[in-house]
């Protein structure tokens, strides 16, 4: 069983809808969940980070991470075409950034 | 305020050449790293540095050399290029944990894309 399992898509919505993309783990070490978003052509750059389980919500997205089921959800609420892009999740214990896994990222497409 | 820099963006090289990518960052970061990004596999980490002067094996370091002489700066070195290094090429640097913030996010470079023919 791999580390990180992300769902790589492509996920293709109407401008509006509300987008939920998911990543499982299988490694109960992991402390902090982040989501990075990667326009094409571009680095990843950091969306949203939790820390431990619970919600964070920042404007339209929404961050959860469930410890107990070993499962995070990024939600997106009001789509827009500016959303489109690639998602990866990124999950790590103890330590600095050496120790991250990442999912492989699931690409957004927004239609106006 | 740059962020972190690579260079080059994009390069074509042939089979055994050697090259050098260079990465720069002034955010006075402790950690930098350098990884791979290849279609259906993710980002994949290749080597890492915690400090000036120390690097350490990521998850593919196979085929790749780097250094850290000056705490600004990782390189990360191609010494026979082969095709099946070609890919998108990311440096990404962060705090160390504690020195700053408890996040250890990672900023990314803008990438360099590498074919090998």
């Amino acid at each position: 069983q791999k580390e990180v399992e992300q769902d790589p898509g492509p996920l293709s919505v109407p401008e509006g809808a509300i987008v939920s993309l998911n990543c499982t783990y299988s490694n109960s070490a992991f402390q902090y969940f982040m989501w990075y978003r990667q326009y094409s052509r571009k680095g990843p750059e950091l969306l949203m980070y939790t820390y431990s389980s619970g919600n964070k919500e920042d404007g339209r997205f929404t961050a959860q991470v469930d410890k107990s089921s070993k499962y995070i959800s990024l939600f997106i609420r009001d789509s827009q075409p500016s959303d489109s892009a690639t998602y990866l999740c990124a999950m790590g214990g103890r330590g600095g950034s050496e120790k991250l896994v990442f999912g492989k990222g699931t690409k957004l497409t927004v239609n106006p | 305020n740059a962020g972190v820099t690579q260079t080059p963006k994009f390069r074509v090289l042939k089979t055994g050449q050697s090259m050098t990518l260079l990465c720069a960052q002034d955010m006075n970061h402790e950690y930098m790293y350098w990884y791979r990004q290849d279609p259906g596999m993710g980002l994949r980490l290749i080597h890492y540095s915690v400090g000036e002067g120390t690097t350490a094996k990521g998850e593919v370091p196979d085929g790749y050399n780097v250094s850290r002489l000056k705490k600004q700066n990782f390189l990360l070195g191609l010494e026979s290029a082969a095709p099946s290094q070609t890919s998108v090429y990311f440096c990404a640097s962060s705090y160390r944990p504690g020195q700053a913030t408890l996040n250890t996010e990672a900023f990314f470079g803008q990438g360099t894309r590498l074919t090998v023919v």
